[in-house]
């Protein structure tokens, strides 16, 4: 079955510095790929999604993520941490018609004045 | 559109008590997801609808959990008895059909007493 796999549930950065979200995924056929995230005490928001078209694609609040399919991974990326970023990350995996998702287990992003 | 509706946002009840959570989808969404979130375990896929209809409920725990979707508009996952171990965040999420992103509601906090 598709999963991803999210190394290290607690991230620490520096404001201004680069943030680094790893995610890993295991599928047999192409994926379609999504970053969600949460902000205390509220549900989960869509950051970003791969769904075979560009490799490179562009999030919101300044966020982006990768497909590499040699490395079966798409990490999530931003520049410039900043105060606003402090929230939980998740990756997430589904195949083409299934509308499941599954998720990893989460980064908890902390930024550091 | 107001996004994905759940009521309460906060529930606090007593051991064997019933708990009834509700969920009203984004007009026109095709499937529905109920998910169960907990520090230890994450975020858990109990059971998931398509045109009402459920289609997967491997992820409900125990048969004092059951789901319902009489309609488009609505939804409902029901606890009876409820138990401590049962409290966590409780979501819903819709998605359109073709669509696999999925659109969270912001949760209803589950505490058993």
């Amino acid at each position: 079955a598709q999963s991803v796999t999210q190394l290290g549930s607690h991230v620490s950065v520096s404001e201004g510095a680069l943030v680094l979200l790893r995610c890993n995924y295991s599928s047999s056929v192409p994926p379609y790929l999504f970053w969600y995230v949460q902000y205390p005490n509220q549900g989960l928001q869509l950051l970003l999604k791969y769904t075979s078209a560009a490799t490179l694609v562009k999030g919101i609040n300044g966020f982006e993520a990768e497909f590499k399919k040699s490395e079966t991974s798409f990490h999530l990326t931003k520049p410039s941490a900043h105060m606003s970023d402090a929230a939980e990350y998740f990756c997430a995996v589904t195949l083409y018609g299934n509308n499941r998702l599954a998720f990893g287990k989460g980064n908890q992003v902390v930024v550091i004045p | 559109d107001a996004g994905v509706i759940q009521s309460p946002r906060h529930e606090v009840t007593e051991m064997g008590q019933e708990v009834t959570l509700r969920c009203k989808p984004i007009s026109g969404h095709d499937y529905l997801f109920w998910y169960r979130q907990t520090m230890m375990r994450g975020l858990e896929l109990l059971i998931y609808f398509n045109n009402n209809v459920p289609i997967d409920d491997s992820g409900m725990p125990e048969d004092r959990f059951s789901a319902k979707m009489p309609n488009a508009s609505f939804s409902t996952l029901k606890i009876q008895p409820s138990e401590p171990r049962d409290s966590a965040v409780y979501f819903c999420a819709t998605a359109g059909q073709g669509v696999y992103e999925q659109f969270f509601g912001p949760g209803t906090r589950l505490t058993v007493l």
